[in-house]
């Protein structure tokens, strides 16, 4: 099992500019998120997706796009790219439970000019 | 309100001596789970250890031990016999249900351990 996969790993991206984060995970979770984690500072949930076809917003959403057609892949847009945005990403997957850890990706370092 | 409060931003420990993470918790659902995670300088996530809302015996993994005191909404990391390799950023975490399973992380405590 690969786990969670994320690409790529590193990017730099224009004021202005749009980019894709891909996340992939092969352990047929149904749940999965994407944080950010701005320097020194914890987790922030962006979007989260209970299954195929339903996302929904977590604590930081604007500036963010996800879509979730399978239930592998799980990828955030971003649309019209800010020095804000300017962090590390990660994608998380885990079972619906609260007994259960989320599995991580490990992560795309975003930066934003 | 859902809410995890790491109150120490950095912590020294000698190497081979015990050292112990705070973590309060905030929520209104009874039904819940604590986590630790790992961060080193690489970067990833690596889950430590799990804590039930219902279990009645602290969990433990190896070194690293969970003091969950559910009446203080306290979940404390133990981790005995420090090693240089446990010097990283520790985040606790708490998984609810209300909100599709979302996890809330705390701002992260940042450990030095010191030959």
């Amino acid at each position: 099992n690969a786990g969670v996969t994320q690409t790529p790993k590193f990017r730099i991206l224009k004021i202005g500019q749009s980019m894709t984060l891909q996340c992939t995970q092969d352990m047929n979770h149904n749940y999965m998120y994407w944080y950010r984690q701005d320097p020194g500072m914890g987790l922030k949930l962006i979007y989260y997706s209970v299954g195929a076809g339903i996302t929904d917003k977590g604590e930081v959403p604007n500036g963010y796009n996800v879509s979730r057609s399978t239930t592998e892949d799980f990828p955030l847009r971003l649309e019209l790219a800010a020095p804000s945005q300017t962090s590390v990403y990660f994608c998380a997957s885990s079972y619906p439970y609260s007994t259960h850890e989320q599995f991580f990706g490990p992560g795309t370092r975003l930066t934003v000019l | 309100a859902q809410k995890i409060t790491q109150t120490q931003p950095g912590m020294f420990v000698q190497e081979k001596e015990a050292v112990t993470l705070d973590c309060t918790y905030d929520t209104s659902d009874q039904s819940y789970g604590l986590f630790w995670y790992k961060q080193p300088s690489s970067g990833e996530m690596i889950f430590l250890i799990y804590q039930g809302s219902y279990d009645e015996q602290n969990a433990t993994e190896g070194r690293y031990s969970l003091n969950f005191q559910k009446a203080r909404k306290s979940a404390n990391l133990v981790i005995s016999a420090s090693q240089l390799g446990d010097s990283a950023m520790y985040f606790c975490a708490m998984r609810v249900h209300t909100g599709g399973f979302k996890t809330i992380f705390g701002a992260g405590t940042r450990l030095f351990v010191k030959a």
